[in-house]
């Protein structure tokens, strides 16, 4: 079946540091892939997503390119902020209103000065 | 943005009763879904419901759950017997019909805890 593969469980981050959070994906047919952000105590909100190999989604700053020959959609953030502390949540979707399928998230955390 | 409602936040019930989890979903939203996540572990798919339909249903979906939006009112997810296993956080999630609205909108969660 789908699956959707995020390496790292957790990343501790200085302010300002350059975040890359690892995503890869293996699918029957060519699905639509998303990035979702989960605050403590709430549901995943949306972050963007992109349905076609090359295709960049982006949204406050995180960016993630489409890449069919990787299988991968990588989270990128040039400078991170401590309002960024979440889980982030790589997914995929392989048809019409199809259920998500997603990884098994990565927590983004502040390190101390 | 649009806004997912789910109530309650929190229920405890004993094992072999019966829970209703509540949902009410962005008001022009047509596709409906149920998510279960055991604490620590990855979000997992349970059921997706359109037109007063189960579209699609995973392995977690057993016999003793069911789903309905009677006259538009709350998306329910229904628990009966409830089981130790049950115990998780269930979110609900809707989305638009068209193609351009493929991002499902979530709900900040029920916690279940069965005991």
């Amino acid at each position: 079946g789908d699956s959707v593969t995020q390496t790292e469980g957790q990343v501790a981050l200085s302010e300002e540091d350059f975040l890359t959070i690892h995503c890869n994906y293996s699918a029957s047919g060519y699905p639509a892939l998303f990035w979702y952000v989960q605050y403590p105590g709430e549901g995943p909100q949306f972050l963007f997503r992109a349905s076609r190999d090359k295709e960049k989604g982006s949204s406050r700053g995180f960016e993630a390119t489409y890449d069919k020959g990787t299988t991968s959609f990588h989270l990128r953030k040039a400078s991170v902020q401590e309002s960024d502390s979440a889980v982030y949540y790589c997914a995929l979707c392989t048809g019409f209103a199809s259920a998500l399928t997603f990884g098994s998230g990565t927590k983004v955390i502040p390190c101390l000065p | 943005g649009p806004k997912v409602l789910q109530i309650p936040s929190h229920q405890i019930i004993d094992m072999g009763q019966m829970v209703t989890l509540n949902c009410d979903p962005v008001s022009n939203h047509l596709y409906f879904y149920w998510y279960k996540q055991i604490l620590g572990q990855q979000m997992e798919f349970l059921v997706n419901f359109y037109n007063g339909k189960v579209m699609e249903k995973s392995k977690l979906f057993k016999d003793q759950f069911s789903v309905e939006r009677p006259d538009g009112s709350y998306f329910t997810l229904k628990i009966q017997p409830t089981a130790l296993e049950d115990s998780a956080v269930y979110f609900c999630a809707s989305r638009r019909l068209d193609w351009g609205g493929a991002e499902q909108f979530f709900g900040p969660g029920t916690r279940l805890t069965v005991l």
